[in-house]
């Protein structure tokens, strides 16, 4: 069966450090892999998606970035944190086809405080 | 761009009330819709989808969903909530050859015993 796991789960840092929250992918090959994130009263606001190695989409400019190293590996990174990149991020995935016709499968979350 | 709205950020029931929320998107061409729910600590899971064909569709837990094309609407709704039911509920919309879904606010229901 597919699982899908990123680390850490809960993460502290201070403003101006980097960032890097990952997420693998057992079980499947070639998914599309999500970066979202969740606010309170904002619901899920899509960050970036993959549909291959090293294919990378941008939804919202920002202080993130976002990587595919492997079929299975989806890492969501920043070079210098701001406040405002606190909250609640989730990864998900589904498989990979021509169409979107699927549902989404995710992870646990991780939720980074900024201070 | 896409959107997707849901009315109603915050919903209070008794059980046994009978339960609508809202969902409606902006983009006019062919649509996939679909209704995510997080209940309390856990990860957010499908509870219906709607790809094309019967505009009503059933999904688990007894919850059903309406799409109306001239509306562009795509209402949850359930005859009789139940406790059970508290959790937090997202509409979410993608479109032909998107490969990505756009989500809702999010609607917190909460079922009084």
């Amino acid at each position: 069966s597919q699982t899908i796991h990123q680390w850490p789960a809960t993460l502290v840092q201070p403003v101006g450090s980097p960032l890097s929250l990952e997420c693998t992918v057992e079980g499947t090959s070639n998914p599309n892999l999500y970066w979202y994130r969740q606010a309170a009263g904002r619901g899920l606001q899509l960050l970036f998606y993959s549909v291959g190695i090293g294919q990378i989409s941008s939804e919202v400019p920002q202080n993130l970035s976002a990587s595919r190293p492997q079929d299975r590996q989806f890492i969501l990174s920043s070079k210098k944190l701001l406040l405002s990149d606190s909250g609640f991020y989730l990864c998900a995935w589904i498989r990979g086809t021509s169409e979107l016709t699927g549902e989404l499968f995710f992870g646990e979350g991780s939720r980074l405080t900024v201070l | 761009a896409q959107s997707v709205s849901q009315h109603n950020h915050h919903v209070i029931l008794s059980e046994a009330a009978s339960l609508e929320l809202g969902c409606n998107y902006s983009y006019g061409g062919t649509v996939n819709l679909f209704w995510y729910v997080q209940y309390p600590g856990q990860h957010l899971q499908l509870l219906l989808k709607y790809f094309s064909g019967d505009p009503l569709v059933k999904g688990i837990k007894g919850f059903e969903a309406e799409f109306i094309k001239s509306k562009f609407s795509f209402n949850l709704r359930k005859p009789s909530v139940q406790w059970s039911d508290t959790a937090e509920y997202f509409c979410a919309v993608t479109r032909a050859g998107r490969r990505a879904l756009t989500f809702g606010s999010g609607t917190r229901l909460q079922v009084q015993p």
